[in-house]
Parts: C-alpha cells; sequence; structure tokens
C-alpha cells in the first residue's frame, strides 16, 4: 500500500533563510506527486505537481520541488522564505492505473509545520 | 473565476443526529473528492465522484456517503453522529481525475 513519510513535524527557520521540507513516498506503481499548503483556518492550496517529464518543478511563491525516483523523494525547496510562509505544507501522491491516467484519491503525508521567524 | 465553495463553513450537531455538507465545484470541473481532516489522522480521503458516479472509495463506515449531481455539485452525508466525526471535512476539484485539485475552505464540523 502507498504512504507518504513528512520527515520533519515542525521546522524552524530565520527569514531570508533557505529552507528544504522532505517528503519521501513508499509505492509499488508510477505515481503524480503534489505539494499543498494551508494557512490557518483555510483549505488546501496546490502549491506544485509533478506529473512526468522534468524531476525539477517550480510551482508558486517561490517554491520548487525535485523528484528523484531512485529515492523515492519529492523534497520542497525555497531559496529565501519570508514571514508570509508560515504555514503547514502537506506531500501528497496520486497512484497511476496500469492502463493509464489516475487513481484520483491522495494519499497526504502528516504534514510539515514551517515556522518563519523574523 | 469562483474556488471552490463549501457551505456551511461551520456546523454544531448534538451526537446521533445526521448532518449534510455541500461543494460546489469550480465550473467546469466534473470531477469533485472529500476528505476529513483531524489532529489525530490528519487528512484522510472519503470518496470521489466523476461524472455523477462514485469513481473510489475510502476506508470509512457507511455511516458515510455522498453524491454528485448533473451540474457537479456534491454533498456528503453523514448519519448517527459521534464524536469522532468532528473534524474539518474538505472539498476539492478537478477538471478530470488526479491532475491536481483545487481545495474548497472547508466545512468545520463539531459533534457535542
Amino acid at each position: 500500500a502507498q504512504s507518504v513519510t513528512q520527515l520533519d513535524s515542525q521546522v524552524p527557520v530565520f527569514e531570508e533563510a533557505p529552507v528544504e521540507l522532505r517528503c519521501n513516498y513508499s509505492s509499488s506503481v508510477s505515481v503524480y506527486l503534489f505539494w499543498y499548503v494551508q494557512y490557518p483556518n483555510q483549505g488546501l492550496q496546490l502549491l506544485l505537481k509533478y506529473l512526468s517529464g522534468s524531476t525539477l518543478v517550480k510551482g508558486i511563491n517561490g517554491f520548487e520541488a525535485e523528484f528523484n525516483k531512485s529515492q523515492t523523494s519529492f523534497h520542497l525547496r525555497k531559496p529565501s522564505v519570508h514571514i508570509s510562509d508560515t504555514a503547514e505544507y502537506f506531500c501528497a501522491v496520486s497512484e497511476l492505473r496500469f492502463y493509464g491516467g489516475s487513481q484520483g484519491n491522495l494519499i497526504f503525508g502528516k504534514g510539515t509545520k514551517l515556522s518563519v521567524k523574523p | 473565476k469562483a474556488g471552490v465553495t463549501q457551505t456551511p463553513r461551520y456546523l454544531i450537531k448534538t451526537r446521533g443526529q445526521q448532518v449534510t455538507l455541500s461543494c460546489s465545484p469550480i465550473s467546469g470541473h466534473r470531477s469533485v473528492s472529500w476528505y476529513q481532516q483531524t489532529p489525530g489522522q490528519g487528512l484522510q480521503f472519503l470518496f470521489e465522484y466523476f461524472s455523477e458516479t462514485q469513481r473510489n472509495k475510502g476506508n470509512f463506515p457507511g455511516r458515510f456517503s455522498g453524491r454528485q449531481f448533473s451540474n457537479s455539485r456534491s454533498e456528503m452525508n453523514v448519519s448517527t453522529l459521534e464524536l469522532g466525526d468532528s473534524a474539518l471535512y474538505l472539498c476539492a476539484s478537478s477538471w478530470t481525475v488526479g491532475y491536481g485539485y483545487t481545495f474548497g475552505s472547508g466545512t468545520r464540523l463539531t459533534v457535542v
């Protein structure tokens, strides 16, 4: 069965410092990969997604992630964080069917709370 | 372009009652999914509908049900509410299955 592990539950970082949020997944089939952000009392906002093609994916708000198939990882990075990046970040995967297309349902990690300090 | 709209935003129900939550997807989106978010279990998939058909269902008891209408709007129903059903229920829509979902702001259900 597929699973998603976000290795850090909390990441404190100073403003303008770089940050990496780690995500590893386990699946016996190909997957689509996603990063979502959740601000307090809000829903989830899609930051970026990997469906196919280039393994380096650029998203909104200056975030990027790299898909590493051999290490089954999809780490999220930002070279310089802002106070406004303080939020909870979720990595998610969706398994692909052997005949094409996605299963649809997202399997989420437990989330990483990013806290940006001035 | 309007986002995914969930109503109501907040709800307080008594144990044993039933509740219906509503979700209006982005115009043109035909896939609607529902998720439950709790501090203990995190985000868990409930079910997904595409063109009025349930395509996939998560591991939840039969008290949780849903449906999708011809205009792609969706409702989920929880019968015989339990205290453990207190959660944020999130709806997400996509133009097709699996390509990246847009989430609504959620309905916060509190069961007392």
